[in-house]
C-alpha cells in the first residue's frame, strides 16, 4: 500500500523558515517524479513544485521561486520541501505527491498546516 | 498559465441522481486532465486520469469525457459518500494547475 506521511508543519513568522518532509513507502520511490501541492483555508489546490526522479530536473510554481527548495533523499525514501521567507499568503495545508509526468498527481499524503502569522 | 473554468461551482443533488460536472481550459490541452474528490479535513484523490480513464479501485459510477478544451465528470447514481469538492486538473503545460473546484451537496 501506498503511504505518503508529511511533517515539519506550524506557525511560523513571516520571514521565518520551515523544512517539511514527506516519508514515502509502499512503492519504489526512486522511479517517481515527486510534488509539492498546497491548499490554503477554505481554497482550491495549488502545485507547488516537482522534482524528478534522480533529482535533476525540479520546477517551482513562479510565486516560490527563489524562496522555496525541493529535494529528494532516495537511500531514504524522502521528500522535503525547504520554505525560506515565509509569506502570510503561503500559508495553507502542504500535500506531498506521487506525479506521473504528463499524467496525474496519483498519490497522496494526509497533509501537514504551515501558518505564517505574526 | 493554462486556466481551468469549472461548472457549476456548487451543486445540490440527491442520492441515486446522475451529475455532470464540466471542466474547460482555456487552451487545448488534449487529454492531459484529471479529476479528484476532496472530503472535508482529507487529502483529495485521483478518480479520473487522461480525461477518460478511471484509476484503479474507483467505482464504475464514476467516468470522464472530452479532449481539447471540453471535459465531463459524470456519476451515474449518486451515492451518500460522493458527496465531496470536485477538482479538474491539467497536466499539458507548465505549471499544472487546477479548476476552483466544485462542491457537490446533498439536497
Amino acid at each position: 500500500e501506498v503511504q505518503l506521511v508529511e511533517s515539519g508543519g506550524g506557525l511560523v513568522q513571516p520571514g521565518g523558515s520551515l523544512r517539511l518532509s514527506c516519508a514515502a513507502s509502499g512503492f519504489s520511490f526512486s522511479t517517481y517524479w515527486m510534488s509539492w501541492v498546497r491548499q490554503a483555508p477554505g481554497k482550491g489546490l495549488e502545485w507547488v513544485a516537482n522534482i524528478k526522479e534522480d533529482e535533476s530536473e525540479e520546477y517551482y510554481v513562479d510565486s516560490v521561486k527563489g524562496r522555496f527548495t525541493i529535494s529528494r533523499d532516495n537511500a531514504k525514501n524522502s521528500l522535503f520541501l525547504q520554505m525560506n521567507g515565509l509569506r502570510v499568503e503561503d500559508t495553507a495545508v502542504y500535500y506531498c505527491a506521487t506525479m506521473e509526468w504528463g499524467g496525474p498527481f496519483d498519490y497522496w499524503g494526509q497533509g501537514t498546516l504551515v501558518t505564517v502569522s505574526s | 498559465d493554462i486556466r481551468m473554468t469549472q461548472s457549476p461551482s456548487s451543486l445540490s443533488a440527491s442520492v441515486g441522481d446522475r451529475v455532470t460536472i464540466t471542466c474547460r481550459a482555456s487552451q487545448g490541452i488534449g487529454n492531459y486532465l484529471s479529476w479528484y474528490q476532496q472530503k472535508p479535513g482529507k487529502a483529495p484523490k485521483l478518480l479520473i486520469y487522461a480525461a477518460s480513464s478511471l484509476q484503479s479501485g474507483v467505482p464504475s459510477r464514476f467516468s470522464g469525457s472530452g479532449s481539447g478544451t471540453d471535459f465531463t465528470l459524470t456519476v451515474s447514481s449518486l451515492q451518500p459518500e460522493d458527496f465531496a469538492i470536485y477538482y479538474c486538473q491539467q497536466s499539458y503545460g507548465a505549471p499544472r494547475t487546477f479548476g476552483q473546484g466544485t462542491e457537490l451537496e446533498i439536497k
